[in-house]
């Protein structure tokens, strides 16, 4: 059992769709990590939540943080082909380690 | 131009051998990670190290992987004997603490 459950496993959408992705957890964390990771990389950070109910935007990328800091999302408007790849929420838990989630494959199609 | 630099980048072995691997971590970083990263399980953390002091590696098989950092420069990954269940990408990450951490490029080991 993972400590953070990413959902959902794989999304396959058309390019200028939304998409959303869920990371949950029953433990609290101090902050939260979105990584985008692309084949034959590794995972590259995109932004750190920090504080409960914490809204961050990049470009078309938004994250929040929940109110209660167990859980986060990430919504992503009008997808593009580029925006293909793993995307991995990771939280620093108990004994300070950064415990990553199973991973979300995104495909944007054009 | 700071980056996390392993070696190898491939690995092919045969079961039964010794697979040592290497990471250089980003200088000034304090914080070294080892992950394994499967289709199945995911990304594994197996070890951790802060200061170069080992802080935990209970995810990591201790019959046959050993994890050490000789110095601030250089971080090792052995497995002795490796068996194909250990076909997996590794990654090594660094972190100053416990903020962004900066992985490197990986090593694809397949064991045959």
């Amino acid at each position: 059992t993972q400590l953070l459950e990413q959902s959902p496993q794989f999304l396959s959408i058309q390019e200028g769709e939304n998409l959303t992705v869920y990371c949950n957890s029953s433990s609290v964390f101090s902050s939260l990590q979105w990584y985008r990771q692309e084949p034959g990389e590794g995972p590259v950070l995109l932004v750190t939540v920090v504080t409960g109910g914490e809204v961050k935007k990049l470009k078309r990328l938004t994250f929040q943080f929940g109110d209660a800091r167990k859980d986060s999302s990430l919504h992503i408007t009008a997808a593009q082909p580029g925006d293909t790849g793993l995307y991995l929420c990771a939280g620093v838990a108990a004994g300070n380690k950064l415990t990553f989630g199973g991973g979300t494959r995104v495909l944007v199609k054009p | 131009d700071a980056r996390v630099t392993q070696t190898p980048r491939h690995k092919v072995t045969e079961m039964g051998q010794e697979v040592t691997m290497r990471c250089q971590p980003i200088l000034g970083h304090n914080t070294v990670f080892w992950y394994r990263q499967t289709m199945m399980q995911g990304l594994e953390l197996l070890a951790y190290f802060r200061n170069r002091a080992p802080l935990d590696d209970s995810g990591m098989p201790k019959d046959r992987f050993s994890a050490e950092m000789p110095d601030a420069t250089l971080a090792t990954l052995k497995i002795q004997p490796s068996e194909p269940r250990d076909s997996a990408v590794y990654f090594c990450a660094s972190a100053l603490y416990n903020t962004e951490a900066f992985f490197g490029q990986g090593t694809r080991l397949t064991v045959v």
